[in-house]
């Protein structure tokens, strides 16, 4: 049973345009929703977290939309650009660090 | 300040020799993280170490063992190695919350063949 939902699994944007990744969840344990970059060969390094009491959090160009009755959450990466071409994994976290991964979205931002 | 290390960067084994991992944790943190990623895939948990402990595990074979030093570094070992054993294994850092989760930071991973 996938814990963590994530969509689509591949997004095209514009340079400029906005890029949004949406990921949905079951398990009401979860405590922290980070999302994660990753480039080929490469670990995946964090961009950005939230907690559930919060609602929306913005850091940069990078926002997290957070819906707690709906158990949804998504990112937006405003002004895209060709630098943000990567793979963006969204997770769930519980019990003190063990995370849950979504399947991961590819990005590719065309100049 | 180092981030989190990985040794070796890639490896290539055969089926049923057995493979060791190692990790060093960001300055500062006292528990480690050990993920498995598949191509196309995103990280599943394996298991994780506090105080020299294993603390939670997920849900993967007794193949797959680990071991945390005095200085927080961590080993992965895993045993009888099959095809589907071959993968990026990640390891996270993060500092120990008996309440919450806390930020984890990944290591570049060691990519593992099976042959």
């Amino acid at each position: 049973q996938q814990q963590v939902k994530q969509s689509p699994q591949s997004l095209i944007v514009q340079k400029g345009g906005i890029s949004i990744i949406n990921c949905a969840y079951e398990n009401t344990a979860f405590d922290y929703f980070p999302w994660y970059q990753q480039f080929p060969g490469k670990g995946p390094a964090l961009l950005i977290a939230i907690r559930p009491d919060v609602s929306e959090k913005k850091e940069g160009r990078f926002t997290i939309s957070f819906n707690k009755s709906a158990k949804q959450f998504s990112l937006h990466i405003m002004d895209s650009q060709p630098g943000d071409s990567a793979t963006y994994f969204c997770a769930a976290g519980e019990d003190a660090g063990k995370s849950t991964f979504g399947d991961g979205t590819t990005l590719t931002v065309k100049p | 300040d180092a981030g989190v290390t990985q040794s070796p960067t890639h490896l290539i084994k055969t089926r049923g020799q057995q493979v060791t991992l190692r990790c060093s944790p960001k300055s500062g943190h006292d528990t480690v993280s050990w993920y498995q990623q598949a191509l196309g895939q995103g990280p599943q948990f394996i298991f994780q170490y506090y105080e020299e402990e294993e603390r939670q595990r997920g849900n993967f074979p007794d193949r797959f063992s680990g071991h945390q030093f005095p200085n927080y570094s961590s080993e992965l070992n895993v045993n009888a190695l099959l095809l589907g054993d071959s993968a990026l294994y990640l390891c996270a850092s993060s500092i120990w919350t008996i309440t919450s989760t806390d930020t984890q930071y990944f290591g570049p991973g060691t990519r593992l063949t099976v042959l």
